[in-house]
């Protein structure tokens, strides 16, 4: 149980196109899902949490604009980079929470994004 | 803010015990949570200790906690080749939101 897909996996797209990645809580509801962004042998850097039905909070530093995010359904949230740039060549991981029991944090396999 | 500190790197001949150690910040984490990162992949949950333990078993982990230094600690016992990976400590503070350490990346060697 506890599965969470992410679509694409990998993704290659022109700079100034937008590209929309999805992230899915397969077998559980997840009220909120987090985005987080991952650069090359390092950590995991949190960018949003996403709220089903209401906006996103946006960590310090990340622009809302550029990343939209849409959480419209109990199992959906989307993380769309606007007028992509090189610069947001990145590996993008979702996580969705559980919350019942341990409120536990399920990752998904993340989305490999290069801005050419 | 919160921080979570890690070793880069741990290297172990395969069937030795491997221990990663982890410290944090946040006194009120509520769960302390090991997860593994293969190349290219997303992150995969091991195991998690509750805040009031001060150790945990599961078939070849063992996770200790030391709550008063701000401890926490991930041996992996048998170490196996398929245990190669990256390793990441994380803490829960307020809002839930993890703090994640910088990731411990274990080699196994032969």
């Amino acid at each position: 149980g506890a599965v969470v897909s992410q679509h694409p996996s990998w993704v290659i797209c022109k700079s100034g196109t937008s590209v929309k990645i999805e992230c899915r809580s397969l077998d559980f509801q997840a009220t909120t899902m987090f985005w987080y962004r991952q650069f090359p042998k390092q950590s995991l850097m949190l960018m949003a949490t996403s709220n089903e039905g209401s906006k996103a909070t946006y960590e310090q530093g990340v622009e809302k604009d550029k990343f939209l995010i849409n959480h419209a359904s109990l199992t959906l949230s989307t993380l769309t980079v606007t007028s992509a740039h090189p610069e947001d060549s990145s590996f993008y991981i979702c996580s969705a929470r559980d919350q019942i029991g341990t409120d536990t944090q399920y990752f998904g396999p993340g989305t490999r994004l290069t801005v050419l | 803010g919160e921080d979570v500190e890690q070793s880069l790197f741990l290297s172990v001949r395969e069937g030795d015990s491997s221990v990663i150690n982890c410290t944090y910040t946040d006194s009120s984490s509520t769960y302390l949570y090991w997860y593994k990162q293969e190349p290219g992949a997303g992150l995969q949950l091991l195991t998690y200790i509750f805040s009031n333990m001060d150790m945990k078993q599961d078939q070849r982990l063992t996770v200790l906690l030391n709550k008063k230094d701000k401890h926490l600690s991930l041996r992996i016992a048998d170490t196996q080749t398929g245990d190669s990976a990256i390793y990441f400590c994380v803490s829960t503070g307020g809002g839930n939101k993890l703090t994640f350490g910088t990731g411990t990346q274990l080699k196994v060697e032969l």
